[in-house]
């Protein structure tokens, strides 16, 4: 069984477009996170949820909504779509919020045309 | 605040040679360093990490790398690669304990292993 799981894995979407991104963890771990890597592989980190709670956010459009409806889940929503939100999305999880051992999904390419 | 740069954006190296990823970092406080590997079409996995204690810290895949606090460096060795070490290698910091202070990641490091 994969660990963290992430749906879609390919997105292809219109500017102007709202999509959701699914992210599950099977890991019993109480963090998540969305990282989104650019085009030069770039990886920063968007958001942190500890048990449900939202711990980091960082300068996010607020057009980006993450919602975590329990612990092993943490959803990316997105609104108005544009250009420069394409890239490749990743959901991690970790035990605790110290704990650098990340585990990562897949990710999900998301291409906006 | 912190960063993380690493030198070379991509490194080719024969199979069985030597190969050294380089990563220095900023920060006017005591940080926590580690490098991950990201494998083609997949998430990130974690090599290794420093936190305290020996400054030569060893990882999987026969990966090691030397905390050199002078220097503000965390370099990653491995002392012969093979074909399936292809990758994307990222440097990463974190300031102290705190899970508020989020994992801040290099611009990455293709590694291409030659036969």
């Amino acid at each position: 069984d994969t660990a963290v799981s992430q749906t879609p894995k390919y997105l292809v979407t219109q500017m102007g477009n709202d999509k959701s991104i699914k992210c599950e963890q099977n890991l019993g771990h109480d963090t998540m996170y969305w990282y989104k890597q650019d085009s030069k592989k770039f990886l920063k980190i968007m958001f942190s949820y500890n048990n449900k709670e939202l711990i980091i956010n960082e300068t996010v459009p607020n057009r980006f909504s993450p919602k975590s409806p329990d612990k092993a889940h943490l959803n990316l929503h997105i609104n108005s779509l544009e250009l420069g939100d394409s890239a490749v999305y990743f959901c991690a999880s970790s035990q605790g919020q110290a704990n650098e051992k990340l585990f990562f999904g897949s990710g999900t390419q998301l291409s906006v045309l | 605040a912190q960063s993380v740069t690493q030198l070379d954006s991509q490194v080719p190296v024969f199979e069985e040679a030597p190969v050294e990823l380089r990563c220095n970092y900023s920060s006017s406080v005591s940080v926590y360093l580690f490098w991950y590997v990201q494998y083609p079409n997949q998430g990130l996995q974690l090599l290794l990490k420093y936190l305290s204690g020996s400054t030569l810290v060893k990882g999987i895949n026969g990966f090691e790398a030397e905390f050199n606090k002078s220097q503000t460096s965390f370099h990653l060795r491995k002392p012969s690669v093979h074909i399936s070490d292809t990758a994307e290698y990222f440097c990463a910091v974190r300031r102290g304990a705190s899970g508020n202070t989020p994992l801040v990641f290099g611009k990455g490091t293709r590694l291409s292993v030659i036969a």
